[in-house]
């Protein structure tokens, strides 16, 4: 069955500090990919996405990731953190012919003033 | 433009009574999909409705869940009779349907279950 996984369950990081967050995902063909956000009490936000074209994403609030096929790897990057940035980041797959998320479980980011 | 809608945002209720949670997509979405996360664990997916069709409910754990969209409009997600383990947060997505393979979908707030 189709998984998600992602590296870390809580980070902590400094303000300014480099964030990466890693996700790899199990299936074999051609997926789209996401990462969403969820800030505290609020709702689930997209950052990014990815269909096809360049593997290096750009999405918003400085967020980037870059999808790496022949790891099966979609890595969420942002140079520099903000206290705003507390959040958990989820990342998600959907097959090319399908429309249902698989979900990586998140990964708790809090970042210290 | 409203985004998704959810109601309530909480619940607590006890085993054997039943919910209903309710869904609002953005207007002229005509995919929605219901998702659940059980405390600690995955976003799960439970199902998926074009329209007022069913066109995925592989992710329904069981017969206990019920879930409606007349109209194509709102959906309604129903337990009954509600189980402990059906505690957590129930969210609801939609997107356009335009474009089969290539679509976001938009969150709702999410309904947290509570059932003692």
């Amino acid at each position: 069955a189709q998984s998600v996984s992602q590296h870390n369950h809580h980070v902590i990081l400094s303000e300014a500090a480099s964030l990466e967050l890693g996700c790899n995902y199990s299936y074999g063909g051609t997926v789209n990919l996401f990462w969403y956000v969820q800030y505290p009490g609020q709702h689930l936000q997209l950052l990014l996405k990815y269909f096809s074209g360049d593997p290096l994403v750009k999405g918003i609030k400085g967020f980037e990731a870059e999808f790496i096929k022949s790891k099966f790897s979609f890595n969420l990057r942002k140079p520099s953190v903000q206290w705003s940035d507390t959040a958990e980041y989820f990342c998600a797959v959907t097959p090319n012919y399908g429309q249902n998320f698989v979900f990586g479980p998140g990964t708790r980011l809090s970042v210290l003033p | 433009e409203a985004g998704v809608t959810q109601f309530p945002s909480h619940s607590v209720i006890e085993k054997g009574q039943t919910v209903t949670l309710r869904c609002d997509p953005i207007s002229g979405h005509d995919n929605l999909y219901w998702y659940r996360r059980v405390m600690g664990k995955e976003i799960k997916f439970l199902l998926h409705f074009v329209k007022e069709s069913k066109q995925d409910e592989s992710g329904m754990p069981n017969n206990r869940f019920l879930a409606e969209r007349t109209g194509g409009t709102y959906s309604t997600l129903k337990v009954q009779p509600a189980e402990l383990e059906d505690s957590g947060v129930y969210f609801c997505a939609s997107s356009h349907g335009l474009e089969k393979v290539k679509e976001t979908q938009y969150f709702g707030p999410g309904t947290r279950l509570l059932v003692l």
